[in-house]
């Protein structure tokens, strides 16, 4: 289940099923998003992006959803494995003149049980 | 893609000391950016740094605080000046290969540098 820990939400899954994490985008005018995942003691590492022209996409393992409407973004991750164990985070920007910076979520700790 | 690299991964720094990262591109890059990641939280833009100009600061972000160097186009640095237990983040380093043409489509992150002020 999610629940909301001391900073992070954490999301704990068994090892085979699906995940899915949820992130709230807070600009109505971004137009390009990202998912990043972040191990331990490592830097973010991009997994897959969207474009506002887009409702979903999908990559090996992974798909992203798209709501516009309630500025909505998920990551589904198929078939969960223990190395999918990580932080992960939406990043929103706008490619708006001048407008080049990223504007990252608060991310989700997925845990995944073997 | 692009591989980055930091120096130091980690430090241990004391009150009012200050601390040079080095942030290493293994290709030539427009545009660099560094960000602060508190404990258990997400990643805040501290500047973006282009070569040949200066640096851009955030909101909250100021250089005498944090002087940004960009002396080409594949490496960059970001000095913490007069530390306090407040500074203590992880530093992370991040390159934009404009691979779509557009900034910020794909920005690539370093290991980051792990900084606790006692």
């Amino acid at each position: 289940g999610e629940s909301v820990g001391l900073h992070l939400p954490t999301l704990s899954v068994q090892e085979g099923d699906n995940s899915i994490i949820n992130c709230a985008y807070s600009n109505s005018a971004s137009d390009y998003f990202i998912w990043y995942k972040q191990e331990s003691g490592k830097g973010p590492q991009f997994i897959i992006d969207i474009r506002s022209n887009m409702d979903k996409r999908q990559g090996q393992r992974v798909t992203v959803l798209l709501n516009k409407t309630v500025k909505h973004l998920s990551l589904q991750i198929a078939a969960t494995q223990p190395g999918d164990s990580a932080v992960y985070f939406c990043a929103e920007t706008y490619s708006g003149a001048g407008s080049y910076q990223l504007t990252f979520g608060k991310g989700t700790k997925l845990s995944v049980i073997p | 893609s692009a591989v980055i690299s930091q120096k130091p991964s980690r430090d241990i720094c004391q009150r009012g000391t200050s601390l040079t990262i080095q942030c290493q591109v293994d290709s030539q890059v427009t545009m660099m950016f560094w960000y602060r990641q508190q404990p258990g939280q997400s990643l805040t833009l501290i500047a973006t740094a282009n070569q040949g100009s200066e640096a851009t600061y955030e909101s909250g972000f100021v250089i005498d605080k944090f002087p940004i160097s960009r002396p080409n186009l594949t490496f960059s640095t970001l000095t913490v000046s007069n530390m306090s237990p407040e500074d203590s983040s992880i530093y992370l380093c991040s390159v934009d290969t404009l691979r779509g043409g557009r900034v910020g489509d794909t920005q690539y992150f370093g290991p980051g540098t792990r900084l606790t002020v006692l």
